[in-house]
């Protein structure tokens, strides 16, 4: 079964710091990556994906996502946080073939607290 | 435009209680995912559905149901509600047809507390 770690729990930023949360994934097939944002008090809603192409993905609110397949990696970046970045993000990855097909498997999420 | 819609948004039930929860897609979009996500941890598949038919379930166990609706909605059951079954349930609904490559889009979830 396929896996997915977001090795950090919980990351604590002032703003205007730069930030990397990591995700790996444990698939050796072709894979559809995600990253999704839950704000506090909405429901989730997806930042970034990668299909194919260009493993350099740019997604909303200046968020940017590198693919990088020999290390089964699709870490999140943004060069300068702000306060309003203060979410959940959760890396899910879509893989493997008929049933299986379709269904997101999540990481455990990663608590990202900006301070003004 | 309106995005998933889920009812109700909360529900207090007690141990060996049923429950029914209720997803309405997006409009256009024909599949429809469930998902449960227990504090502390990822959203977890439970189930698939596209054109009524289920595509895909996850490891739950089979008091865990579900249907879709000739409009595309869907409902998940429950029975025998145990206390580790209190969680967030998620629906993600998508345009289906598109195989891996499609964005599930979801909606607000069900906090379902087990007494």
């Amino acid at each position: 079964a396929q896996s997915v770690s977001q090795h950090n729990h919980h990351v604590i930023l002032s703003e205007a710091a730069s930030l990397e949360l990591g995700c790996n994934y444990s698939y050796g097939g072709t894979v559809n990556l995600f990253w999704y944002v839950q704000y506090p008090g909405q429901h989730l809603q997806l930042l970034l994906k990668y299909f194919s192409g260009d493993p350099l993905v740019k997604g909303i609110k200046g968020f940017e996502a590198e693919f990088i397949k020999s290390k089964f990696s699709f870490n999140l970046r943004k060069p300068s946080v702000q306060w309003s970045d203060t979410a959940e993000y959760f890396c899910a990855v879509n893989a493997g073939r008929g049933s299986t097909l379709g269904r997101l498997y999540f990481g455990r999420g990663t608590q990202l607290t900006v301070w003004p | 435009d309106a995005g998933v819609t889920q009812s109700p948004t909360h529900l207090i039930k007690t141990r060996g209680q049923h429950v029914t929860l209720r997803c309405s897609p997006i409009s256009g979009h024909k599949s429809v995912s469930w998902y449960q996500q227990v504090l502390g941890q990822g959203p977890q598949f439970i189930f698939q559905y596209y054109e009524k038919e289920e595509r895909g379930r996850g490891n739950f166990p089979d008091r865990f149901s579900a249907r879709q609706f000739p409009n595309y909605s869907s409902e998940l059951n429950v029975n025998a509600l145990l206390l580790g079954d209190s969680a967030l349930y998620l629906c993600a609904s998508s345009f289906g047809g598109q195989g891996g490559q499609e964005t599930q889009y979801f909606g607000p979830g069900t906090r379902l507390l087990v007494l």
